[in-house]
């Protein structure tokens, strides 16, 4: 069973710093990995999504990596701002050879708070 | 397109009633997911279909939940008889195909009392 972990839980930072958020899944044959970002009471935005086959992907300040054969993934934020605070979600979408189908794993996510 | 639409936003619902929640995924998407959210458990896959029909509903907890999807563009959840436990955020995603990103609905915010 695919299991999702990431450290920190919660991460405190002030305004202007570049800081990293990591992410470990225990199985490695996935299709791709997908960061979310989650404001309170909201839904999901998607951020960035890696294919297995892809090192990393990046969006404005934002740059997704991805190590597959070691079960890692990090997001890095450049230039962290107070409006980057929300809670930051890590999935994985498992591979399934034969069927084709596959589901998406969470983390609990890393709680963000950048103060000005 | 306007993205996943999920009705209705916030749901209060007495104990022992039936609780039915709404969604019209993306159209064109070939997966639907369901999901729940709580403090404790984080995100929770409860069933998911695939081109309308169901695939795995082994994270639906009990009998009391059920989930169908007539067509393409609408899905319900139906939770008979509600308890307080359910007390949950239930998301709606869709996705096109297994090399695509998943996109979300808002949630809709249930509370059983």
């Amino acid at each position: 069973k695919q299991e999702v972990t990431q450290i920190p839980a919660a991460l405190s930072v002030p305004e202007g710093e570049n800081l990293v958020l990591n992410c470990s899944f225990t199985d490695s044959a996935i299709y791709n990995l997908q960061w979310f970002r989650q404001d309170p009471g909201k839904g999901l935005t998607s951020l960035l999504l890696i294919q297995s086959s892809q090192r990393e992907q990046t969006s404005g300040r934002l740059n997704a990596s991805l190590d597959k054969s070691s079960g890692r993934s990090t997001l890095y934020i450049a230039a962290s701002q107070p409006g980057d605070s929300a809670t930051y979600l890590c999935a994985v979408r498992r591979g399934d050879g034969n069927s084709g189908y596959s589901t998406l794993t969470f983390g609990k996510g890393t709680m963000l708070l950048v103060s000005p | 397109d306007a993205g996943v639409i999920q009705s209705p936003r916030h749901e209060v619902t007495e104990m022992g009633q039936e609780v039915t929640l709404r969604c019209k995924p993306i159209s064109g998407h070939d997966y639907l997911f369901w999901y729940r959210q709580t403090m404790m458990r984080g995100l929770e896959l409860l069933i998911y279909f695939n081109n309308n029909v169901p695939i795995d509903d082994s994270g639906m907890p009990e009998d009391r939940f059920s989930a169908k999807m007539p067509n393409a563009s609408f899905s319900t959840l139906k939770i008979q008889p509600s308890e307080p436990r359910d007390s949950a955020v239930y998301f709606c995603a869709s996705s096109l195909t297994v090399n695509y990103g998943y996109t979300f609905g808002s949630g809709t915010r249930l509370t059983v009392v």
